[in-house]
């Protein structure tokens, strides 16, 4: 079974339509992170998550909102899909004990597709 | 702030030539490096990894070298495989423990049989 997983995979929606990208772990670790990926941009933080009482903006966080329900279990939410958010979203986590190398690690889902028509 | 710069692409090579991926970056302090891979319809995968300078990332037949002097972690392989066609992104995390990987582009390579 996969450690990162993301619910939907694929999801077409409407512009105003609110959306909740799911993500789950199973490897135990604490941080988790959201990221879009755009063509010729990279991949750009969302929002982060230490623990479940630390959650924090990333550089492009307007326009989504985010909930860490369990260690396991990171949402992201657009309240109000507009076009612009149709990109590949993904999930990834890190742990944050142990070697500073084990820390930077990230492990990522497999990524969601959003449509916004 | 921290950048990470990439290379162009499309990158199309043929099978068995060899391969370079330049990566540069604008860090203070001393950041980790990365090189990621996403192969079609999946996430990324970290590839190989440097600490600190000099230190040299290997995985796969893939190797790229931490050069703090000239800020750079160019990714080289020295015969590629129609299965290597991927997209790759050179990353890093800052000291100070922030907690963010900061990528670049990525870039898209792709090896014709």
């Amino acid at each position: 079974d996969a450690d990162v997983t993301q619910t939907p995979r694929n999801r077409i929606t409407k512009t105003g339509k609110r959306i909740m990208l799911e993500c789950s772990q199973t490897k135990g670790h604490d941080r988790m992170y959201w990221y879009r990926q755009d063509p010729g941009l990279g991949l750009r933080l969302i929002y982060y998550s230490f623990d479940v009482k630390d959650i924090n903006k990333g550089e492009i966080s307007d326009g989504y909102s985010v909930s860490r329900q369990a260690q396991a279990k990171f949402s992201l939410s657009l309240e109000s899909a507009i076009p612009n958010q149709t990109a590949l979203y993904f999930c990834a986590t890190s742990g944050d004990r142990g070697t500073v190398t084990l820390i930077n690690e990230q492990f990522f889902g497999p990524g969601t597709r959003l449509t916004v028509l | 702030g921290n950048s990470v710069t990439q290379m162009e692409g499309p990158v199309t090579l043929s099978e068995e030539a060899f391969l370079t991926i330049n990566c540069t970056y604008t860090a203070t302090g001393y950041p980790s490096l990365f090189w990621y891979v996403q192969y079609p319809g999946e996430g990324l995968q970290l590839l190989l990894k440097a600490t600190k300078a000099d230190d040299k990332g290997s995985n796969k037949g893939f190797e790229a070298t931490y050069r703090k002097e000239t800020t750079s972690f160019h990714l080289e392989k020295g015969s590629v495989q129609v299965s290597d066609s991927a997209v790759y992104f050179c990353a890093l995390y800052g000291s100070g423990n922030t907690g963010k990987l900061i990528f670049g582009q990525g870039t898209t390579l792709q090896v014709k049989p």
